[in-house]
């Protein structure tokens, strides 16, 4: 069974500053692991996505996000905060290339601030 | 665009009324899923469908029912709409990527339900 958690359900940060996103995960095979975001009123967009070859992955809107199997983390981070980042991101895991399901976080919530 | 359409977006209802909610797609996927949104829970499956006819339960499934007679169309239904079930529900489907499977996921535009 496969299973997310992301620490945090809000995050504060002031525009310019850094943001960083936990995600942590747990998967019995070599996890396919993702990021997405939702807008207000808006469906899910993809971010990013892991899937087995570089450790360190660049998404849209300059965010990134490194896979750490030691740690079992898949953290989101972007350098420096616009206005426009305020949404909600969620972290997903699936089984590998065999997988069928994405398991999804909770979600957290970011607020930039002016 | 993921070529994806739910009906209806938006659906006030009232507790033990069937609803149903559809899920249009014009690319020819075979995998489908209902996932259902709320605060706090993130997504979560209910059902998911790998081929006509072919569907299999998800994590919150109790309450659900869901039927796929052709590709293009996977339905949602609730047999008795409780207000438990109010949520956000969104549809999705698996893209390949030069016929690789990498387990990514495109979603419509979601369909409110509040069962009062």
């Amino acid at each position: 069974a496969q299973s997310v958690t992301q620490l945090g359900s809000h995050v504060s940060v002031s525009e310019g500053a850094l943001v960083l996103l936990r995600c942590n995960y747990s998967s019995s095979v070599p996890p396919y692991l993702f990021w997405y975001v939702q807008y207000p009123n808006q469906g899910l967009q993809l971010l990013l996505k892991y899937t087995s070859a570089a450790t360190l992955v660049k998404g849209i809107n300059g965010f990134e996000a490194e896979f750490k199997k030691s740690e079992t983390s898949f953290h989101l981070t972007k350098p420096s905060a616009h206005m426009s980042d305020a949404a909600e991101y969620f972290c997903a895991v699936s089984e590998g290339a065999a997988g069928n399901k994405l398991t999804f976080g909770g979600g957290t919530r970011v607020l930039v601030k002016p | 665009d993921a070529g994806i359409t739910q009906s209806p977006r938006h659906k006030v209802t009232e507790t033990g009324t069937p609803v149903t909610l559809r899920c249009h797609q014009t690319e020819n996927h075979r995998y489908m899923y209902w996932y259902r949104q709320d605060p706090g829970h993130g997504l979560r499956l209910i059902h998911y469908s790998y081929g006509v006819k072919d569907t299999d339960k998800g994590e919150v499934s109790d309450g659900y029912s869901v039927s796929r007679s052709k590709t293009e169309d996977f339905l949602l239904t609730l047999e008795s709409a409780t207000s438990s079930q109010t949520s956000v529900y969104f549809c999705a489907i698996r893209r390949a990527s030069s016929g690789l499977n990498t387990g990514e996921l495109f979603f419509g535009e979601g369909s409110r339900l509040t069962v009062l």
